[in-house]
């Protein structure tokens, strides 16, 4: 896990409510991803980033929103529109080359 | 589309016994596969990956992949399970170049028996 940060490591959220997720890295990798476990389903990429202030959509991008103002900062908000967001949140970052590094997680539980 | 797919949900082996984790992809141009490990309620470490050159990957703890082009696989072994390697795995493929999107199997849980 070790240069990256993920906040807090447990949330819950009330119906209705945005949350916003944490990734800080300090490994001074260029590109960023979020990625959401659910059991038996692996790992689905929800949103990623190659290079500051810029994102793309991945596959379930649907009531969430990324932002990348800084190289080492990734924030995830997933917003009221998310509406089964009970899931275990990874964050990875690569720098140049096709290794991903992940964060520790934080796990999501709605009330 | 690039898939991957990891056809046991779990396996179990006995400590000291040889153990393998199945993985078959399938992609378009070159494979770019790669597999982690997964101990509860934590991130993904990174075991090993393939890009190109030897199709015996050597990687961390102990583990190795054989990648075969002819039957699309990359399957993870390693000579002799240890309690302590149990947990679930993961094998991904990254997408064809320039996107570098990642596709992940749906994991393996290993399970170790001392």
């Amino acid at each position: 896990d070790g240069g990256i940060t993920q906040s807090p490591k447990y949330l819950f959220r009330k119906e209705g409510q945005n949350v916003t997720l944490s990734c800080e890295q300090n490994l001074n990798h260029d590109a960023m991803y979020w990625y959401r476990q659910d059991p038996g389903q692996g790992l689905r990429l929800i949103y990623y980033s190659q290079i500051v202030n810029d994102f793309q959509k991945g596959d379930i991008a649907e009531g969430y929103s990324v932002s990348r103002e800084k190289k080492e900062s990734f924030p995830l908000t997933v917003t009221s529109a998310q509406k089964n967001p009970t899931a275990f949140y990874l964050c990875a970052s690569r720098l140049s080359g096709d290794t991903q590094y992940f964060g520790p997680g934080t796990r999501l539980t709605v009330l | 589309a690039q898939s991957v797919a990891q056809p046991e949900d779990q396996v179990n082996v006995a400590e000291g016994n040889p153990l393998t984790v199945k993985c078959t992809y399938s992609v378009s141009g070159n494979p770019y596969l790669f597999w982690y490990v997964q101990y509860p309620n934590r991130g993904l470490q990174f075991l090993l990956k393939y890009i190109t050159g030897d199709n015996l990957v050597k990687g961390s703890y102990g583990f190795e992949a054989e990648f075969n082009k002819s039957q699309t696989s990359f399957h993870l072994k390693k000579p002799s399970a240890l309690v302590s390697d149990s947990a679930l795995y993961f094998c991904a493929v990254r997408e064809g170049s320039g996107t570098y999107k990642y596709i992940f199997g749906t994991g393996t849980r290993l399970k170790v028996l001392a």
